[in-house]
């Protein structure tokens, strides 16, 4: 089964600082690879996703993440974050045999002033 | 109304009592899902629905009994429950198990007293 790990459980940040959450997974099948970000008091919304093709993907509010092989990883960067970043953000891959997402267990992103 | 919601936002109830969680979605999407999300540990997928068949039961205790009656609709049924049942429950949908995007509603607060 495939399945991905976040290491930091929180990432406290100053605002305009850079940030880079950590996403590891482990497959040895073709990787589909997903973030999520969970605003408070809000369901999780896909924030971008890794299918084919170029290894850098991006969101429409400055995120990135870039899908590396060799590293079997899928970090998430901003160069400069906003107090309303603050969220938990989750990397995902689908389970075994579907495109039904396994979440990792979150990291919490805190942006402060 | 639009995209995924939830009734209600916040449940309080006892070990001894009946309830019922309601979802409803208004995207036209086919599969419905039930999640489970505790502090600090990953989302557990709990049920899933795809075109009103129940395709996925992950394990889950008898006293969480779901109910599919149209693809909008997705309640979960709870009776006799423990306090470790307190959590966030989320409610998602896709257009189908064969999608990778899930678009999740804001979640029940349940507290088990």
């Amino acid at each position: 089964a495939q399945s991905v790990t976040q290491l930091d459980s929180q990432v406290p940040v100053f605002e305009e600082a850079p940030v880079e959450l950590r996403c590891n997974y482990s497959s040895s099948v073709s990787v589909y690879l997903f973030w999520y970000v969970q605003y408070p008091n809000q369901g999780l919304q896909l924030l971008l996703k890794y299918l084919s093709g170029s290894t850098l993907v991006k969101s429409i509010n400055g995120f990135e993440a870039e899908f590396n092989k060799s590293q079997t990883s899928f970090h998430l960067r901003k160069p400069s974050v906003h107090i309303s970043d603050t969220a938990e953000y989750f990397c995902a891959v689908p389970s075994g045999g579907s495109y039904i997402p396994t979440f990792g267990r979150g990291t919490s992103l805190i942006v402060h002033p | 109304e639009t995209g995924v919601t939830q009734t209600p936002r916040h449940l309080v109830m006892g070990m001894t009592n009946k309830k019922s969680l309601k979802c409803e979605q208004h995207l036209g999407h086919n599969a419905m899902y039930w999640y489970k999300q505790s502090a600090k540990k990953p989302l557990e997928l709990m049920f899933v629905y795809n075109f009103k068949e129940q395709t996925e039961n992950n394990s889950v205790p008898s006293r969480f009994s779901p109910e599919c009656p149209n693809s909008s609709h997705l309640f979960l049924h709870l009776h006799t429950l423990q306090p470790e049942d307190s959590a966030l429950y989320l409610c998602a949908s896709s257009q189908d198990t064969d999608s990778y995007e899930q678009y999740f509603g804001p979640g029940t607060r349940l507290t088990v007293t």
